[in-house]
């Protein structure tokens, strides 16, 4: 089983719609998740990090941690072109320089 | 935001040769440093953790003699191809850990071994 699981995709959505990437992990000993976003040929940003069960937002984008279900996703509201890339999901298990990575979503915002 | 930065961008060189990528964290200080290899339309793939003052650890499969990593200070480290073949050809990133355990990826350094 994989530490990190992501759905590759292709996800596509229309522009303005909300588009919603789902990431799961094996651990729950995980501590802190993080997504980050890669544009093709470019190396990942971090868009944000959750440590806490809930909601987080941050513009666009909210992300959301439920440790029970060791679920965690990201939404992006409004959705525009630019969103186009592949989405990271990163599980660090904190201890030690455990840092997982998922293998990637990729994003199609359609004008 | 935390800032990393990675030189060369992009090198070009013969088979045979040996190449430094340095990475660096410009605003905050990284006891621990990662290295990435990611080839086209690929995830990325860890090859090893750098920390500062000690050697770094690699993943199997990733040959220690051929990829050297010195992680000499809090904001430094660099990985040295050696003896490079086109197969070595492929998108390099650094990352650097930070205090809130956040990695910050480098920009990334394209590598073309003719």
């Amino acid at each position: 089983q994989k530490e990190v699981e992501q759905n590759s995709g292709p996800l596509s959505v229309p522009e303005g719609a909300i588009a919603s990437l789902n990431c799961t992990y094996s651990d729950r000993g995980s501590q802190s998740f993080f997504w980050y976003r890669q544009y093709s040929g470019k190396s990942p940003e971090l868009i944000m990090f959750i440590y806490s069960n809930g909601d987080k937002e941050d513009g666009r984008f909210t992300a959301q941690l439920n440790k029970a279900s060791q679920y965690v996703s990201l939404l992006i509201r409004d959705s525009q072109p630019s969103d186009s890339a592949t989405y990271l999901c990163a599980v660090n298990k904190n201890t030690g320089n455990q840092f997982y990575f998922g293998t990637g979503t990729s994003l199609t915002v359609i004008p | 935001g935390a800032v990393v930065s990675q030189h060369p961008s992009r090198v070009i060189c013969k088979s045979g040769t040996s190449v430094k990528i340095e990475c660096r964290s410009l605003d905050f200080q990284a006891t621990t440093m990662f290295w990435y290899r990611q080839f086209p339309k690929q995830s990325l793939m860890l090859m090893a953790t750098s920390n500062e003052g000690s050697k770094a650890t690699y993943e199997q499969g990733v040959e220690k003699d051929k990829f050297l990593i010195n992680h000499a200070s809090l904001t430094l480290s660099t990985l040295t191809v050696t003896s490079a073949h086109p197969e070595d050809s492929s998108f390099y990133i650094c990352s650097a850990r930070s205090r809130t355990d956040t990695q910050y990826f480098g920009p990334g350094t394209r590598l073309t071994v003719l």
